[in-house]
């Protein structure tokens, strides 16, 4: 079993909808959690960075943590096709600048 | 100009060949690190450095090795490349406590 599981997808929606990616984890140790946005033939972008429990906004992006049962979400709201990426979750028991345990990443598409 | 930069953006190679990836970063970190990416397996870490004089492997570091040649530098090595290692090879950098910046990655095939 990997450390950390995300649904692949692909994720289709229409465009302005409330979008909902999320991962699960198994090891108690990780108290960092990041979430990374990918383009096609791109690198991974640092969209959110959040340290422990709770929930942290940024615009139209909100990432979500719940230790207590190893589960990490980022919400997108009025989703727009530029959007439209490969989003990784990933997680660190050190702090974002140590070694990450990256999840598979989950593709969204957000369509006209 | 990019702060992370990866040469070469994509590289065809045989089996065999030794293969060079190099890495250069403008952001200051002191920190550098080397992954791949496979569909379905997610991003997995090679190598890693922490300074000019420190070197760790990472989850997958057989068939591979690095070089640290500045602080702004880090180069990873495919020393005899086989067709396993066709990926997606991506540094990143981070200075202590704070979160990894990636580059553009390189494509690399092995025939």
């Amino acid at each position: 079993q990997k450390e950390v599981e995300q649904d692949p997808g692909p994720l289709s929606v229409p465009e302005g909808a409330i979008v909902s990616l999320n991962c699960t984890y198994s090891n108690s140790a990780f108290q960092y959690f990041m979430w990374y946005r990918q383009y096609s033939r791109k690198g991974p972008e640092l969209l959110m960075y959040t340290y422990s429990s709770g929930n942290k906004e940024d615009g139209r992006f909100t990432a979500q943590v719940d230790k207590s049962s190893k589960y990490i979400s980022l919400f997108i709201r009025d989703s727009q096709p530029s959007d439209s990426a490969t989003y990784l979750c990933a997680c660190s028991s050190t702090g974002g600048g140590n070694k990450l345990t990256f999840g598979t990443g989950t593709q969204l598409k957000v369509e006209l | 100009d990019a702060d992370v930069t990866q040469t070469p953006r994509n590289r065809i190679t045989k089996t065999g060949k030794r293969i060079m990836l190099e890495c250069s970063q403008t952001k200051g970190h002191d920190r550098m690190y080397w992954y791949r990416q496979d569909p379905g397996l997610g991003l997995r870490l090679i190598y890693y450095s922490f300074d000019v004089k420190d070197i760790n492997k990472g989850e997958i570091s057989d068939g591979y090795s690095v070089s640290r040649q500045a602080q702004a530098k880090f180069s990873l090595s495919l020393e005899s490349a086989i067709p396993n290692q066709t990926a997606l090879y991506f540094c990143a950098t981070s200075s202590l406590g704070q979160p990894q910046h990636f580059g553009d990655g390189t494509r690399l095939s092995i025939l």
